[in-house]
């Protein structure tokens, strides 16, 4: 089944404790992505990756790492998490051109709380 | 900077009725845009994906539409049932392989 896979689904953390969550695709998709989802904000780009070892910043990365050395694996870190970093995250994948035939995927989310 | 915007923010329908979704953005060079349902707590189900040289596509009850000249896109939902409730989302992308600006949604509730 083509599936974007998220993990955790529920994370508690406090200020400061790295953390990582992963992501994982079974499509061979070029393009992944990481979002969050706030109240009020809607979806926000993070970071973004056109392939392996390329990423480039979203509108939102400050006190967020991403990685790309495999095509399928795309996980988000915090170094040093802090409580405005509480949200929604979701991670997502297509091909570059994003055809018809290839829509955006998300995975379920990961909800995130800093205490 | 491309806005997206989607009004209304909610929206609240009887079972049975047709009724259309509304999303609009700034600027109208775009690459595609896509229709997105979010089930509460839930991640995103891609509905639908117009290419910027297409006016409309179809899956089942949905209709979206597109105008790029206008900066507008319809999801037109065709005899609503209680199971449509969701939040919908309109997102666009710029050009190939670039991020999605997402509106922040219409919220549809259809009561039985």
């Amino acid at each position: 089944e083509a599936q974007v896979t998220q993990n955790p689904r529920y994370l508690i953390t406090v200020t400061g404790k790295k953390l990582t969550v992963t992501c994982s695709q079974n499509m061979n998709h070029e393009y992944m992505s990481w979002y969050r989802q706030d109240p009020g904000l809607g979806l926000r780009q993070i970071y973004y990756s056109m392939n392996v070892e390329v990423t480039d910043k979203g509108d939102v990365p400050e006190g967020y790492k991403v990685s790309r050395k495999e095509k399928r694996n795309f996980p988000l870190i915090l170094e040093s998490p802090s409580p405005n970093q509480t949200s929604l995250y979701f991670c997502a994948s297509s091909t570059i051109a994003g055809t018809s035939n290839s829509p955006l995927h998300f995975g379920n989310g990961t909800r995130l709380t800093v205490t | 900077k491309q806005e997206v915007t989607q009004i209304p923010a909610a929206l609240s329908v009887p079972e049975g009725e047709n009724l259309v979704l509304n999303c609009s953005f700034t600027d109208s060079a775009i690459y595609n845009l896509q229709w997105f349902r979010q089930d509460p707590g839930k991640g995103l189900t891609s509905l639908l994906l117009i290419q910027s040289s297409q006016r409309e596509q179809t899956s089942g009850r949905l209709n979206a539409s597109l105008d790029k000249s206008s900066g507008r896109s319809t999801l037109y939902i065709a005899a609503s049932q209680p199971g449509d409730s969701a939040t919908y989302l309109c997102a666009v992308r710029g050009q190939a392989g670039t991020a999605l600006i997402f509106g922040k949604g219409t919220t549809l509730s259809v009561s039985s």
